[in-house]
């Protein structure tokens, strides 16, 4: 059974840093693509970052250029999402998602909370 | 980076159907046969219903439809039921090589 399992969130102040983890079961982080998808309150769904399955291509919403990176570790099957800088605008539940062209699993969300 | 057009709200009553549209541009929508859809309910995560614009994955009720006519996909939803109240989002690969998310459609059941 796939599963994903987000961790890491919670309060941080403006531009402090947190690391996001997907424990990722079920099958294996070198075969997929990986997406991270936040979601602020009550608003909709924004593509953060996402990693090519073979881990050479990674790619930025432009809001989180230069702050946000991606990246996974293939023997602990976990991807994960480092944030530094953050911002009261990025205060939102983070997913982690599986897929290229579309993303057929989906975590449970950690939330990040930015504020002083 | 601009977000995909959808209605804000829709609404039905139970066995009607009824279509969510998605705009976008020739950059996107138009240029690839990339559309997802995804149903959320409140404080859960979303869950995939359409993908590559009319493919249903196992699992989810023929009710659900999907379709694209230029710079513009949708989602079909038959034989409406009240299960099916949620938020729906389109998605769409982009010439940028990224992806865009439509700003979500509220769907009432009545």
């Amino acid at each position: 059974e796939v599963q994903l399992v987000e961790s890491g969130g919670g309060l941080v102040q403006p531009g402090g840093s947190l690391r996001l983890s997907c424990a990722a079961s079920g099958f294996t982080l070198s075969s997929y693509a990986m997406h991270w998808v936040r979601q602020a309150p009550g608003k909709g769904l924004e593509y953060v970052s996402a990693v090519s399955s073979n881990g050479v291509s990674t790619y930025y919403t432009n809001s989180v250029k230069g702050r946000f990176t991606i990246s996974r570790d293939i023997s602990k099957n976990t991807l994960y999402l480092q944030m530094v800088n953050l911002r009261a605008e990025d205060m939102a539940v983070y997913y982690c998602a599986r897929g290229w062209r579309y993303c057929d699993y989906w975590g449970q969300g950690t939330l990040v909370t930015v504020s002083s | 980076q601009s977000a995909l057009t959808q209605p804000a709200s829709v609404s039905g009553s139970p066995g009607q159907s009824i279509t969510i549209s998605c705009t976008g541009t020739s950059s996107d929508i138009g240029d690839y046969n990339y559309v997802s859809w995804y149903q959320q309910y409140p404080g859960k995560a979303p869950k995939l219903m359409i993908y590559d614009v009319s493919n249903r994955p196992s699992g989810v009720s023929n009710r659900f439809s999907g379709s694209k006519s230029g710079n513009t996909a949708s989602l079909t939803i038959s034989g409406l039921q009240a299960e099916d109240e949620a938020d729906y989002y389109c998605s769409s690969y982009t010439s940028s090589n990224i992806r865009v998310f439509g700003g979500g459609t509220k769907l009432t059941v009545l």
